[in-house]
């Protein structure tokens, strides 16, 4: 049961350049989410879904776009990175009735 | 709107005191709220939940709805509790899960 599973684990990108980040989870989990991590900010919502085909913006959801055509995977696109996207992002799964979410390993984006 | 609030962004203490992490939080209907811990460059991993009212590695935390507070203690605490402690909140019905900024716990020898 491998659980979240995201990569790449790092990435350099530059300014510019569009990328996606792989998410999967091997848990049936209903419920889906993206953060991005950054210093003295906690965790921010990117999107978030609740099943496949549904997808929704959470606190901080410019400059990114999502898709969840399968329960298992949730990945999450830059479209054109920006030096204020460098940051950890993690995704996460919960299930129905599971009151925590499980996290992934986490992908460290640099933005140059 | 939901909020979550850890008003100390670091933590010090020595190893075998107490310590406790704050969190308060807004929420205009029933909350269910967690603690996550995240050792040195790994994975946030769920330390405690409310309505389980365990104790997990010696952590234990009190939601008071009163002043609506969810603190984590600890009596007595040891090295290998240095880690950032993230306190959530999602809605009973809801879920999406929002964190504070956080709080860096450092024990010292």
């Amino acid at each position: 049961n491998a659980g979240v599973t995201q990569t790449p684990k790092f990435q350099v990108l530059k300014t510019g350049q569009s990328m996606t980040l792989q998410c999967a989870q091997d848990m049936n989990h209903e419920y889906m989410s993206w953060y991005r991590q950054d210093p003295g900010m906690g965790l921010r919502l990117i999107h978030y879904s609740v099943g496949a085909g549904i997808t929704d913006q959470g606190e901080v959801p410019n400059g990114y776009n999502v898709s969840r055509s399968t329960t298992e995977d949730f990945p999450l696109r830059l479209l054109s990175a920006a030096p204020s996207q460098t940051s950890v992002y993690f995704c996460a799964s919960k299930g129905q009735g599971n009151y925590g979410y499980t996290f992934g390993s986490g992908t460290r984006l640099t933005v140059v | 709107a939901q909020r979550v609030t850890q008003p100390e962004k670091l933590l010090s203490v020595f190893k075998g005191a107490p310590v406790e992490l704050k969190c308060n939080y807004s929420y205009s209907g029933s909350p269910e709220l967690f603690w996550y811990v995240q050792y040195s460059r790994q994975r946030l991993q769920l330390l405690l939940r409310h309505i389980s009212r365990e104790s997990i590695k010696g952590f234990t935390a009190d939601l008071n709805k009163g002043e609506t507070s969810f603190h984590l203690k600890k009596p007595f605490a040891q090295e290998e509790d240095s880690a950032m402690y993230y306190c959530a909140l999602s809605g009973s019905n809801d879920y999406k899960l929002s964190f504070g900024a956080g709080t860096t716990v450092t024990v010292r020898a």
